[in-house]
């Protein structure tokens, strides 16, 4: 099983700044199998990147992804008052298609 | 444009089994390939299955197994997820939602709003 650890476990930062979230694989990963969700306390997850850097439909442009191997980057360059929430990485390289425990980004 | 409706929250006795729905509308079933997640209260989210579009079969996560049925009525565009021998610890909000896969990445969008499944004596 490919096990997600997601780091740091909480960001607490201000609208305007960016954000920088890891999601790092316990074995090499294609990246067009790394995909990041969005999820707001009682909604379901939103996708965001999918194939590690591909924007999905929707998706402003401050949302960008990045990585290879055992390393994947979700940046969020200028923070939006609704971007705060929890993001979780999900790989479907290999089954079971784990999620990271997720990377909660919350107002300072 | 695809939407996914679940059905209503359930309220069980451990050992039970349960069964949620998901209604597709703006689709086909036949063009999704459904899968489940869930998530305890509080807690990240957790795969537990679905349809594997390369061979048409079903995966299920190996800690489901024996436990999870995942079946599909195509005639009314609903998938279902089946999860039996309940415990305490399956409380959760439990997700469908279908999934793709291109040359470019795999996802799982859209997503249906969730069921609250409670398992308590």
């Amino acid at each position: 099983e490919i096990v997600l650890t997601q780091s740091p476990g909480s960001l607490s930062l201000s609208p305007g700044d960016r954000a920088t979230l890891s999601c790092r694989a316990s074995q090499s990963l294609s990246s067009i199998y790394l995909t990041w969700y969005q999820q707001k306390p009682g909604q379901a997850p939103r996708l965001l990147i999918y194939g590690a850097s591909y924007r999905a439909t929707g998706i402003p442009d401050r949302f960008s992804g990045s990585g290879s191997g055992t390393d994947f980057t979700l940046t969020i360059s200028r923070l939006e008052p609704e971007d705060f929430a929890v993001y979780y990485c999900q790989q479907y390289g290999s089954s079971p298609w784990t999620f990271g425990q997720g990377t909660k980004v919350e107002i300072k | 444009q695809v939407q996914l409706v679940q059905s209503g929250a359930e309220v069980k006795k451990p050992g039970a089994s349960v069964k949620v729905s998901c209604k597709v509308s703006g689709y086909t079933l036949n063009e999704l390939s459904m899968h489940w997640v869930r998530q305890a209260p509080g807690k990240g989210v957790e795969w537990m299955g679905g349809l594997d579009p390369e061979d048409g079969e079903i995966i299920y996560a190996q800690k489901f197994q024996g436990r999870l049925t995942m079946t599909e009525d195509a005639s009314a565009d609903t998938a279902y997820m089946e999860l039996s021998g309940l415990r305490t610890e399956d409380t959760a909000v439990y997700y469908c939602g279908g999934f793709w896969s291109g040359y470019d990445g795999s996802w799982i969008d859209p997503w249906g709003q969730g069921t609250l499944v409670t398992v308590s004596s």
